[in-house]
C-alpha cells in the first residue's frame, strides 16, 4: 500500500524548545491531516490542510500542506509538558481512506 | 460531545481463541474503520464500512473479518487468533464523505489485545 515516511521517529526536547517534524510521501495526496495521540488514548485531530501550499495554525501549531501535495509538515512553538504524545501525520486521497504516518514520539523535559 | 467507545481496554486470549471486539459510536456516522497500531508502523486499517452491512477490505484485512449490523456498532472478529494479532486496536467513525471535503475520523479509546 502507500506509504508515508515521518519523522523524525521520536525527539526529547527542553520545555520552551520549538519542534519540527515533517511527512513524505512517492504519491500525491488532496488532503493531509496531523493527529496527536495522548497516552492511553486514540488519536485527535490536531490541523486538516486542503489545499496545496496552505499554511495553517491551532494556537502554538502550524502546518503547512506542500506544493508538491507529496509532503506536510508541523510546527510546535514554545513546547510544555503536555505536547508529550505521538503525533501522525496522515494523506487522503480519496473517500474516507486515510494513510497513516509511523508517529513522531515527543517527549519534553520540564 | 462526540463519543466512539471499544468494548474493552485490555484483553488477553489465548492462540485459536475467537475473538470479539466490539466498537460503539453515538454520533450517527455512516463511516467505520477498524486499524491496528504498532511500534514504528503507525495506523494500519484493517476493514471499514460505509454503511449497515457493507464492509470493504482495508491494507491489512489478512485473519479479520467485520460485522456491522446495526449503523452504531462495528465488530472486529478475529476467527482464530494468533500471537502476530497482538497489538492495540483503534476503532474509529465518520459522518459521510463528500469530493472536496475531508470527515474527521473520531477515535475510541483503543483495546490493547495480547494473544498468547
Amino acid at each position: 500500500g502507500q506509504q508515508l515516511n515521518q519523522s523524525p521517529q521520536s525527539m526529547f526536547i527542553q520545555e520552551g524548545e520549538d519542534v519540527s517534524m515533517n511527512c513524505t510521501s512517492s504519491s500525491i495526496f488532496n488532503t493531509w491531516l496531523w493527529y496527536k495521540q495522548d497516552p492511553g488514548e486514540g488519536p485527535v485531530l490536531l490541523i486538516a490542510l486542503y489545499k496545496a501550499g496552505e499554511l495553517t495554525s491551532n494556537g502554538r501549531l502550524t502546518a503547512q500542506f506542500g506544493i508538491t501535495r507529496k509532503d506536510s509538515f508541523l510546527n510546535i512553538s514554545a513546547s510544555i509538558p503536555s505536547d508529550v504524545g505521538i503525533y501522525f501525520c496522515a494523506g487522503q486521497l480519496r473517500g474516507n481512506k486515510l494513510v497513516f504516518g509511523a508517529g513522531t514520539i515527543l517527549r519534553v523535559k520540564s | 460531545d462526540v463519543k466512539v467507545t471499544q468494548s474493552s481496554r485490555y484483553l488477553v486470549k489465548r492462540t485459536g481463541e475467537k475473538v470479539f471486539l466490539e466498537c460503539v459510536q453515538d454520533m450517527d456516522h455512516e463511516n467505520m474503520f477498524w486499524y491496528r497500531q504498532d511500534p514504528g508502523l503507525g495506523l494500519r486499517l484493517i476493514y471499514f464500512s460505509y454503511d449497515v452491512k457493507m464492509k470493504e477490505k482495508g491494507d491489512i484485512p489478512e485473519g479479520y473479518s467485520v460485522s456491522r449490523e446495526k449503523k452504531e456498532r462495528f465488530s472486529l472478529i478475529l476467527e482464530s487468533a494468533s500471537t502476530n494479532q497482538t497489538s492495540m486496536y483503534l476503532c474509529a467513525s465518520s459522518l459521510t464523505w463528500t469530493s472536496g471535503t475531508t470527515d474527521t475520523q473520531y477515535f475510541g479509546p483503543g483495546t490493547r489485545l495480547t494473544v498468547l
